[in-house]
């Protein structure tokens, strides 16, 4: 079953934690995002993907990090620094960089 | 800088009236448009993919134009169910590296 997989579907964090979302593909694609949704908004964009090993911070990077070390796996840290991360979080892939696919996302919220 | 606007940014309608939702941008150099569907608490499910050298696209009771020249996309619904009700939302793949949306339109069909 293709798809793209996230993990875990609902998050708490304590204040000052560092927690990291996981992304997982099996489509084969190439390039993979992450965008935050607040109620009421569109998508932001977090972090982009290209290719292994290489990553892109978007419009709205400072508070977070990512690794791309497997062409499947695109996890996202929420670290400390991000002082409102109580979110929507959404991973997607890029089929030829032109198409996006979804994942069913996580939320992430503050205790 | 590319941006992109959806509206109205909600519409409620009774069940069984056509009707269209509408997306403008700002830069016409674009690679392609996609139309989504987002049910409450869930992931971006894709409806349609119009590429840049297309003018639409149909599935179903649905059918998506592209008028790059004058920066907009329609989306036309017809026949409009109560399992119609949900956000609706435009991305263009842009700059060949990332995906701009639009903050959505809230669609409630009325049984």
């Amino acid at each position: 079953d293709g798809g793209i997989t996230q993990s875990p579907k609902y998050l708490f964090r304590k204040e000052g934690q560092n927690v990291t979302l996981s992304c997982e593909q099996n489509l084969n694609h190439d390039a993979m995002y992450w965008y935050r949704q607040d109620p009421g908004q569109g998508l932001r964009l977090i972090y982009y993907s290209q290719i292994v090993n290489d990553f892109q911070k978007g419009d709205i990077a400072e508070g977070y990090s990512v690794s791309r070390e497997k062409k499947e796996s695109f996890p996202l840290t929420v670290t400390s620094a991000q002082k409102n991360p109580t979110a929507f979080y959404l991973c997607a892939t890029g089929r030829g960089n032109t198409e996006a696919f979804f994942g069913q996302g996580t939320r992430l919220t503050v205790v | 800088k590319q941006e992109v606007t959806q509206i109205p940014a909600a519409l409620s309608v009774p069940e069984g009236e056509n009707l269209v939702l509408n997306c403008s941008f700002t830069d016409s150099a674009i690679y392609n448009l996609q139309w989504f569907r987002q049910d409450p608490g869930k992931g971006l499910t894709s409806l349609l993919l119009i590429q840049s050298s297309q003018r639409e696209q149909t599935s179903g009771r649905l059918n998506a134009s592209l008028d790059k020249s004058s920066g907009r996309s329609t989306l036309y619904i017809a026949a409009s169910q109560p399992g119609d009700s949900a956000t609706y939302l435009c991305a263009l793949y842009y700059n060949f590296n990332k995906f701009y949306f639009g903050s959505g339109t809230k669609l409630n069909v009325k049984p």
